[in-house]
C-alpha cells in the first residue's frame, strides 16, 4: 500500500537554527511528493513538490527538499528558522500520474526565541 | 484571483444528523477533492470530483457522498452523522487534474 511516514511528531529548534524535517515514503514507483504548512486554523499552504529530475527542489519561504531514492526519503530543510515557521508540515506523495494525495501524520514545529 | 473558499467555517451537529459543506475553487480550477483532517493527524482523500464527475474515492462509506456543479464548485454531504466524523473538512481545487492542489481554509465539523 502506498503511504508517507513522518517518524517525528513534535520537533523544538532555536530561532536562528538550522531544520530537517523527515520523510519516508512507500510507493510501488517514484510517486509525486510535496510539502504542505499549516498554521493554525489555516488550510495548506504548498511549500515544494518533486515530479522528476533534478533531485534538490526549491520551495517559498527558503525551503528546500532533497529527494533520495536510495533511501525512500523526502526531508525538508531550512538553513536559519525563524519564529514564523512555527506551524505543523506535512510531507504528501501521489501515485505518477494521479494526484490524490496521501499524507503523512504531520510534524509540529516549534520555534524558541 | 480568488482562492478556495469554504462554508460554513464551523459547524457543531449532533450523531445521526446530515451536513452538507461547501466549496468554491478558484478561479479557472475544474477538479475538487474533499480531505478529512482529524486531530492530530494529516488529512485524508475522500473524493474528487472532475468536470461534474466522481473521479476516484478513498476509503469512506457510502454515507459520504458529493456533487460539483457546472461552476465548479462542489458540496460535500455526509448522511448519519457519527461522532468520529467530527474533524476538519479541507477542500482543494486544481487544474485538469494538475499536480499542485490549492487548499481553502477548512470546515471544522462537530458532532456531539
Amino acid at each position: 500500500a502506498q503511504s508517507v511516514t513522518q517518524p517525528d511528531i513534535h520537533i523544538t529548534v532555536s530561532e536562528g537554527a538550522s531544520l530537517e524535517l523527515r520523510c519516508n515514503y512507500s510507493y510501488g514507483a517514484t510517486p509525486y511528493l510535496f510539502w504542505y504548512v499549516q498554521s493554525p486554523g489555516q488550510g495548506l499552504q504548498l511549500l515544494l513538490k518533486y515530479f522528476s529530475g533534478d533531485t534538490l527542489v526549491q520551495g517559498i519561504k527558503g525551503f528546500e527538499a532533497e529527494f533520495k531514492r536510495s533511501q525512500s526519503s523526502f526531508n525538508l530543510r531550512k538553513p536559519s528558522v525563524h519564529w514564523s515557521d512555527a506551524a505543523e508540515y506535512f510531507c504528501a506523495g501521489a501515485r505518477g500520474g494521479g494526484n490524490k494525495l496521501t499524507f503523512g501524520t504531520g510534524t509540529q514545529l516549534k520555534v524558541e526565541l | 484571483e480568488t482562492g478556495v473558499t469554504q462554508s460554513p467555517t464551523h459547524l457543531i451537529k449532533t450523531r445521526g444528523q446530515q451536513v452538507t459543506l461547501r466549496c468554491s475553487s478558484q478561479s479557472g480550477h475544474n477538479t475538487v477533492s474533499w480531505y478529512q483532517q482529524a486531530l492530530g493527524q494529516g488529512p485524508q482523500f475522500i473524493f474528487q470530483y472532475y468536470r461534474e464527475e466522481e473521479n476516484g474515492r478513498g476509503n469512506f462509506p457510502p454515507r459520504f457522498s458529493g456533487l460539483q456543479f457546472p461552476n465548479y464548485s462542489s458540496e460535500l454531504n455526509v448522511n448519519a452523522l457519527e461522532l468520529d466524523d467530527s474533524a476538519l473538512y479541507l477542500c482543494a481545487s486544481s487544474f485538469e487534474g494538475a499536480y499542485e492542489q490549492y487548499f481553502g481554509p477548512g470546515t471544522r465539523l462537530t458532532v456531539t
